[in-house]
């Protein structure tokens, strides 16, 4: 596509819900990313995929935290039994490499009450 | 892990003025990228931008990785260049970018 789709734009869900995030990468590009940015701060990594490989997950910040990229083009982001904490705004970003520009989604807002 | 701080924090301007950003890191990186983040939440590239000077409209920037530094440059100042500026940089050996604080940016008419 264009640029990098993000679904749904906002997400209310109970505590104790599972959710699922979708992100649509720009076709050309190989390389996706999952953040996390809370209220007043700067994105910080999830994850990323190269194609349909996971090479990092280090900044999940717990195993009720999981992603997809099956077919090394649309990604999904799960968090099972969400909590209170994990209210932020999750953006996806894709890019041609890792040593390119970078684009984002206009991201998920996710609201856990 | 690296450090990325920007400042200042918070940035109030006539509509007009000019302005400077800037951007320390205290590691070596393979590139530094600024992003606007509009009032709307979206997060926008502006500059991939790993060494030398780039400009791109009322907007410039420069980096000097020798000395582990970035300005981003904004002239003639509008009130669409409100919200969040964001420096981001790949530290050399990693595969993700790591974000600064931002500098939030209130321009004034």
């Amino acid at each position: 596509g264009a640029g990098v789709s993000q679904s749904p734009r906002y997400k209310v869900t109970k505590r104790g819900q599972d959710v699922t995030l979708r992100c649509d990468p720009i076709s050309s590009h190989a390389t996706l990313y999952w953040y996390q940015q809370a209220l007043g701060q700067g994105p910080e990594f999830l994850t990323y995929f190269n194609y349909e490989a996971q090479p990092d997950k280090s900044g999940l910040p717990s195993d009720r935290f999981s992603a997809e990229r099956p077919e090394g083009s649309i990604s999904t982001l799960t968090i099972q039994r969400t909590e209170q904490r994990d209210s932020a705004m999750y953006r996806c970003a894709s890019s041609l490499g890792t040593d390119s520009p970078l684009h984002f989604g206009n991201g998920t807002r996710l609201t856990v009450t | 892990g690296i450090q990325v701080e920007q400042s200042p924090p918070d940035l109030i301007l006539q509509e007009g003025a000019n302005s400077t950003l800037r951007c320390n890191f205290s590691d070596s990186v393979n590139n530094l990228q600024w992003f606007h983040q509009n009032p709307w939440g979206q997060l926008i590239n502006l500059f991939y931008i790993p060494s030398g000077t780039k400009q791109n409209g009322r907007l410039s920037a420069t980096t000097v990785a020798t000395e582990r530094y970035s300005l981003l440059y904004i002239s003639s100042s509008q009130t669409t260049d409100s919200g969040v500026y964001f420096c981001a940089v790949l530290q050399t050996g990693a595969n993700n970018l790591f974000f600064g604080t931002g500098t939030r940016l209130t321009v004034i008419p």
